[in-house]
């Protein structure tokens, strides 16, 4: 069955530093795979997607991710990271169902 | 257009109490699925319809949970009787997709904001 993992519990960033996020997938076939966002007491907002095509994908808020089939990951970026995007951030892998990561928790630092 | 639309925001109950959740999914959107968010983890899916049928319910406790989508369109998730470690968000979702590898297969899941239960 398919699964993401998400290495990194909690991380820490200044603001204005860039960022990013690890997801690793575990799938035998071209994974669709997804980044949402969660603020407290929120749902999830999707952030972008990847089903095929450029390996190299634009979201909302100024978001990327890079799906590289090698590492079988696919890491969420931000180059400048502002205090409001501190919030909790899950990858999904999608076949039949979508499959969710543990999620991390970013933090902000002034 | 509208969101995903669920009641209510809060529940708190005691153990070997009932409650059930409400959720209006977006309009058109054919699939809906109920997540469990227990704090600290991603969300675990339940149970996944499309229209009025269940395609995955293969996470459900069925001994004490239970859920319907009658019209195919607003869905109810009930537990009877809730137990501690049912506490959680339960988060419902809809998407277009329309079932198997279609071209609204890799449509993304709309959530609401979820229904924190608290059982004591």
């Amino acid at each position: 069955a398919q699964s993401v993992t998400q290495p990194d519990i909690h991380i820490t960033v200044s603001e204005g530093a860039s960022l990013e996020l690890r997801c690793n997938y575990s799938y035998g076939a071209t994974p669709y795979l997804f980044w949402y966002v969660q603020s407290p007491g929120q749902g999830l907002q999707l952030l972008l997607k990847y089903f095929s095509g450029d390996t190299l994908v634009q979201g909302i808020k100024g978001f990327e991710a890079e799906f590289k089939r090698s590492q079988s990951s696919f890491n969420l970026r931000k180059p400048s990271v502002h205090w409001s995007d501190a919030a909790e951030y899950f990858c999904a892998i999608r076949d039949n169902d979508m499959r969710f990561g543990a999620g991390t928790r970013l933090t902000v630092k002034p | 257009e509208a969101g995903v639309a669920q009641s209510p925001r809060y529940k708190i109950i005691e153990k070997r109490q009932s409650v059930a959740f409400w959720c209006n999914p977006i309009s058109g959107h054919a699939t809906l699925y109920w997540y469990q968010q227990i704090l600290g983890q991603g969300p675990k899916l339940l149970i996944q319809f499309q229209n009025n049928g269940v395609v995955d319910d293969s996470q459900l406790p069925k001994d004490r949970f239970s859920a319907e989508r009658l019209k195919g369109v607003d869905s109810t998730l009930k537990i009877q009787p809730a137990k501690l470690e049912d506490s959680a968000v339960y988060l419902c979702a809809s998407s277009l997709s329309t079932g198997g590898r279609g071209p609204s297969y890799n449509s993304p899941l709309h959530f609401g904001n979820g229904t924190r239960l608290t059982v004591t």
